[in-house]
């Protein structure tokens, strides 16, 4: 129930190209799913967050859909360019008395072909 | 406006041996959160620190200790090292313990030998 599974593992898109990255979890109980962005030798890097009273959340070239339903939700990069390639994570935050655990997904590696 | 810092950058140790990584939280940020980052991983959380007090703990041993000062830096200590401790080790601030943001510094790198 504590898990978020994160698909596909990797991902191959042109560039100007949609890339697309799914997360799936359990627990109803989390409030906070925010989208990470990490290059080689780096920390994560806070990319976009939604919370779970939202459909959709838009930042520039990238999109959070959230379907509380089927508590599945996606990242989606518009117009993918090669600088936007590197490793994914989708997260989310314990409610409750876990509210300072982000469990994360295992990762999606993008690489954005020229 | 410094963003999360952490040193070392690098360490190698032996196992066995015990090491202490440090962490200086983003300007205003008082809530350092510390993260196990496996390779080809995603990061998984330790423990948090409020107030000087660890406020919640993932799925780590004892062996794996830490402590926040009035400044709000902190330190993640592990003792008794095993090959398997090897990782990015990754610590993230927030300004406040029920804030949702996390940011993370660039983590640091331990190799157990």
């Amino acid at each position: 129930q504590q898990q978020v599974k994160q698909s596909p593992q990797s991902l191959i898109v042109q560039k100007g190209g949609i890339s697309i990255i799914n997360c799936a979890y359990e627990n109803t109980a989390f409030d906070y799913f925010p989208w990470y962005q990490q290059f080689p030798g780096k920390g994560p890097a806070l990319l976009i967050a939604i919370r779970p009273d939202v459909s959709e959340k838009k930042e520039g070239r990238f999109t959070i859909s959230f379907n509380k339903s089927a508590k599945q939700f996606s990242l989606h990069i518009m117009d993918s360019q090669p600088g936007d390639s590197a490793t994914y994570f989708c997260a989310a935050r314990g409610g409750g008395g876990s509210q300072g655990n982000l469990i994360f997904g295992k990762g999606t590696k993008l690489s954005v072909k020229p | 406006d410094a963003g999360v810092t952490q040193s070392p950058t690098h360490l190698i140790k032996t196992r066995g041996q015990q090491v202490t990584l440090r962490c200086s939280p983003k300007s205003g940020h008082d809530t350092v959160s510390w993260y196990q980052q496996a390779l080809g991983q995603g990061p998984q959380f330790i423990f948090q620190y409020y107030e000087e007090e660890e406020r919640q703990r993932g799925n780590f041993p004892d062996r794996f200790s830490g402590h926040q000062f009035p400044n709000y830096s902190s330190e993640l200590n592990v003792n008794a090292l095993l090959l398997g401790d090897s990782a990015l080790y990754l610590c993230a601030s927030s300004p406040g313990q029920g804030t949702r943001e996390q940011y993370f510094g660039p983590g640091t790198r331990l190799t157990v030998t």
